[in-house]
C-alpha cells in the first residue's frame, strides 16, 4: 500500500462550479498534510496546508481532514480556467515526505 | 532574487557518465530535499539534508550521492548516469515547519 493515494483523474467540472479532490494516507500518525498545486511543465507550489480535524478556509480553497478515515481533501469553489492543473497531496512521516500520484483537474470555460 | 535556483535547467547526457544537478537556496533554510518525478509516480524522495554535513537518504537513493558543505547549496551527483534516471528533478528547502518549496526543476535525458 502506498504511504499516500490520490485518484489521478482526469476530473473536469465547469467554470463556477465545485471541484473536490481527495487523498488518503496510510501513517495514523500522520499529523499534517498539503496540497500542492502544479502546473504542466512547472514546479509544485503550496496552496494550502491542515493540521487539526475539521476544515480549513482560504479563499476559495477549503482543506478539509478526517483523521479517523485517515482522508484529506480539497475543495475549490467557484473553479476557474486558472485552476486547471495537477494536485498534488502531500503526508510527511518523520523527515521524510510522501506525495500522492496527484489529480488532474480541468476547470471547462 | 531571493527563493531556491536549480542549473541546468536541461541537460542531456549519455550512459555511464556523471552528472551533478545543482540546487542553491538565498533563505537560509535548514532542511533541503532532492525528489524526482516521473509519470505514474509522482513525486519520490531522493535524499534530504537537515543541515549543513548532515544528509540522509530517501525513498529512492540507489545511483545518487548528495553533499551538503554550505547550507545554501546542496548539489546531486548521479554518479554513472542510466537511463532509468531520465526524470524531472526538484530540489526543495524548509525553514522549521513542513512547508516545502521548490525550485524550478531540472530535466535530465540519459541516452
Amino acid at each position: 500500500q502506498k504511504e499516500v493515494e490520490q485518484n489521478s483523474g482526469p476530473l473536469s467540472v465547469p467554470e463556477g462550479a465545485i471541484a473536490s479532490l481527495n487523498c488518503t494516507y496510510s501513517d495514523r500518525g500522520s499529523q499534517s498534510f498539503f496540497w500542492y498545486r502544479q502546473y504542466s511543465g512547472k514546479s509544485p507550489e503550496l496552496i494550502m496546508f491542515i493540521y487539526s480535524n475539521g476544515d480549513k478556509e482560504d479563499g476559495r480553497f477549503t482543506a478539509q481532514l478526517n483523521k479517523a478515515s485517515q482522508y484529506v481533501s480539497l475543495l475549490i469553489r467557484d473553479s476557474q480556467p486558472s485552476d486547471s492543473a495537477t494536485y498534488l497531496c502531500a503526508v510527511p512521516t518523520g523527515n521524510q515526505f510522501y506525495f500522492g500520484t496527484g489529480t488532474s483537474l480541468t476547470v471547462i470555460p | 532574487d531571493a527563493g531556491i535556483t536549480q542549473s541546468p535547467r536541461y541537460k542531456i547526457t549519455e550512459t555511464g557518465r556523471q552528472v551533478t544537478l545543482m540546487c542553491h537556496q538565498t533563505w537560509s533554510h535548514s532542511y533541503m530535499f532532492w525528489y524526482r518525478q516521473d509519470l505514474g509516480h509522482g513525486l519520490r524522495l531522493i535524499y534530504y539534508s537537515a543541515a549543513a554535513d548532515i544528509t540522509d537518504k530517501g525513498e529512492v537513493p540507489d545511483g545518487y550521492v548528495v553533499s551538503r558543505s554550505k547550507t545554501e547549496n546542496f548539489p546531486l551527483t548521479l554518479e554513472s548516469a542510466t537511463r532509468s534516471q531520465t526524470s524531472v528533478y526538484f530540489c526543495a528547502s524548509i525553514l522549521s515547519s513542513y512547508e516545502q518549496y521548490f525550485g524550478p526543476g531540472t530535466r535530465l535525458t540519459v541516452t
